[in-house]
């Protein structure tokens, strides 16, 4: 599976958009890219995936590269409750595709 | 949406003794399930694949006699730390994804092992 670079950590005030980016050069043509968060203690949280075209749906939104070499995932009105570290993994589809985790991006949302 | 359950939550136990950890897929058949360890500050390391009716298959650097991994049913896996030890301690967490080309996969809650 392709390697996947993120920043260690944002910031981004209540109410407002959170671009969180993630760099995928060696994404090879049948990969997706997977986006996920964790909130402490807790189970990783299926955010959104895509393949090229963005993609939205109740929780956030996809941007990916034309080249799709890299994507931002985007929370258009951020919450405290959004405060989590964010994955991005990138992998084949099907049931037996596993996920290496990297070391995310940690947000925490501020009032 | 998929959901995938774990019990228990935690467990606390002694040195030496086993624990038994489930994970169920409770909406949908899964052929192959996924175990992972998170360690405190650190990010989750796969542990190995679960596969319905067949061995599992470790990961490099994970002893498969220490972490027993059975996956009897479509919809349940269990991992079994044997002989446990205060450095087996972590958070377990398992995952699963639906029978569809594209489907995400999803996680358990997780398990909070304490070996004492």
């Amino acid at each position: 599976d392709a390697k996947t670079t993120q920043p260690t950590s944002m910031d981004c005030a209540e109410g407002r958009a959170a671009n969180l980016p993630c760099n995928h050069s060696t994404i090879s043509g049948n990969e997706y890219v997977y986006w996920y968060r964790q909130i402490h203690s807790q189970g990783p949280q299926y955010i959104i995936h895509g393949l090229k075209n963005n993609e939205t749906n109740e929780m956030a939104s996809l941007i990916i590269t034309e080249d799709r070499k890299s994507s931002t995932l985007i929370l258009p009105h951020a919450t405290l409750r959004d405060t989590a570290v964010y994955y991005c993994i990138v992998s084949g589809a099907g049931t037996a595709s596993k996920l290496t985790f990297g070391t995310g991006t940690r947000l925490q949302v501020t009032l | 949406g998929a959901v995938v359950s774990q019990h228990p939550s935690w467990v606390i136990c002694k040195s030496g003794t086993s624990v038994k950890i489930e994970c169920r897929s409770l909406d949908f058949q899964a052929t192959t399930m996924f175990w992972y360890r998170q360690f405190p500050k650190q990010s989750l390391m796969l542990m190995a694949t679960s596969n319905e009716g067949s061995k599992a298959t470790y990961e490099q650097g994970v002893e498969k006699d220490k972490f027993l991994i059975n996956h009897a049913s479509l919809t349940l896996s269990t991992l079994t730390v044997t002989s446990a030890h205060p450095e087996d301690s972590s958070f377990y967490i398992c995952s699963a994804s639906p029978p569809l080309v594209q489907s995400p996969l999803h996680f358990g809650n997780g398990t909070r092992l304490t070996v004492t």
